[in-house]
Formats: C-alpha cells, sequence, structure tokens
C-alpha cells in the first residue's frame, strides 16, 4: 500500500503569493491531519477532517490559511497570501480510526523569501 | 490541557551502548494514548508505538523496549545496542479521548530529543 503521499515536496516562494499543498490519505483511512513543523514551535496541529469533514481548525495560525478535503483521497492546504514566518515544514497524515495510529507523508519543505 | 515533556534536547552515545530517552506526559483523561514516532535525517515521521493507558505491560521489539508507568506519567523509551542508524530525533506524543470529546484532536507532540550515535 502506499503511505501518505504530499507534493510537492519543496516549495519556495515569494512573500505574498498563494502556496497550495496536497495530499493524498491512505485509501480507508477516515481522519487527516495537517501538522506544521518549526524550530521554535515544534509540531503543532493545525486542522484535522474527519469524514471530509472539519472537525478542528482552531491551530490554523490566522485567515490566511485554509484547508479542504472535497473527497476521501484528497485534501489541501492553502497559505494565501504567504508570508516568511510561514516557512515550516508542512506534514499531511492520516488515521483509521481516532485512537489509532497516524501515518504521516513526507512533508513539503516551505520557504517563503 | 494535555501536554508532553521530552527534558533531553539531545543525547550522544557511542555505538553499542544502551541509551533510554524519556518522556513524561499531562492529561486530565483516564483515557488516552502514548505514541513514540522517529524522524530519521531523511525528514518522514515513522511511527514506532501506540500503548493506551490501561496497558502498562512493557513492550518489546527487537532492539526497542517502552516503560510505561502511569504513577509517574512516563513512557520512556530505551535502545539497546545502539546502532548509528539509530540516529534521529525521538518524539513522544499524547492523544486524549475523553476531553477530546470523544474525537482525536490529534496528537500533542513532546518538543523532540535529538539521538546522535557515534560510530
Amino acid at each position: 500500500d502506499a503511505g501518505v503521499i504530499q507534493s510537492p515536496r519543496h516549495e519556495v516562494t515569494e512573500m505574498g503569493q498563494e502556496v497550495t499543498l496536497r495530499c493524498k490519505p491512505i485509501s480507508g483511512h477516515d481522519y487527516l491531519f495537517w501538522y506544521r513543523q518549526t524550530m521554535m514551535r515544534g509540531l503543532e496541529l493545525l486542522i484535522y477532517f474527519n469524514n471530509n469533514v472539519p472537525i478542528d481548525d482552531s491551530g490554523m495560525p490566522e485567515d490566511r490559511f485554509s484547508a479542504k478535503m472535497p473527497n476521501a483521497s484528497f485534501s489541501t492546504l492553502k497559505i494565501q497570501p504567504s508570508e516568511p514566518r510561514d516557512s515550516a515544514v508542512y506534514f499531511c497524515a492520516s488515521s483509521r480510526g481516532k485512537s489509532t495510529e497516524a501515518f504521516f507523508g513526507q512533508g513539503t519543505r516551505l520557504t517563503v523569501v | 490541557a494535555q501536554k508532553v515533556t521530552q527534558a533531553q534536547t539531545e543525547i550522544s552515545v557511542v555505538e553499542k551502548e544502551d541509551v533510554t530517552l524519556d518522556c513524561v506526559y499531562e492529561t486530565r483523561d483516564t483515557t488516552y494514548y502514548l505514541f513514540w514516532y522517529k524522524q530519521p535525517p531523511s525528514g518522514e515521521l515513522v511511527f514506532l508505538i501506540r500503548r493506551n493507558s490501561f496497558d502498562e505491560q512493557n513492550e518489546i521489539s527487537g532492539r526497542y523496549s517502552w516503560n510505561f508507568q502511569k504513577s509517574t506519567s512516563s513512557f520512556n523509551f530505551t535502545i539497546t545496542a545502539s546502532q548509528v542508524v539509530d540516529s534521529a530525533v525521538y518524539f513522544c506524543a499524547l492523544s486524549e479521548m475523553i476531553y477530546s470529546g470523544g474525537g482525536a484532536d490529534g496528537l500533542t507532540f513532546g518538543k523532540g530529543t535529538h539521538l546522535i550515535i557515534q560510530p
């Protein structure tokens, strides 16, 4: 089975530009999570979905961030407009249930210059 | 609120030594799950183990072992006979059940311990 697939692996963009990160979860997993990893704050949950429905977006830093899950096999995280402080590694993860282990994608390293 | 503390920021040992990574957690829940993940230099997060709060049995998997003690709110990870390939950042994480509203609020991670195994 393929794991969680994220694209792109690396993204360099200029401040003010729109950035879209993509994620394909593991087939059959009902939960999808977006995490952000920075040196200062470590790994933090941004938002998660259950059966394509956003459940908790309290971790989204501000309105510039938005996430969608139009179907069970695809999710996006969008930043518009991007700022240098958004530079981080963004991970997508999926799990089969609410108490099972989450499997992570390889992450997208975002650099905003 | 839940919290995970990994007090050891970095540990360096010589290959073949045993090493223990500490993890202390805080939670209001009586039902929760604890995890360990490994992040090698390549950057991905690799799942190692999940343990529920009602199972305090120690777990052993090859050179890896985990010691869960509810009395001290700790879930420590030991690598026996360490190898260079064990070099990575190791994260301990917690997921609550009841106070999360019965759903998964995702994982609360510790800051990680950077383990360096020197040849």
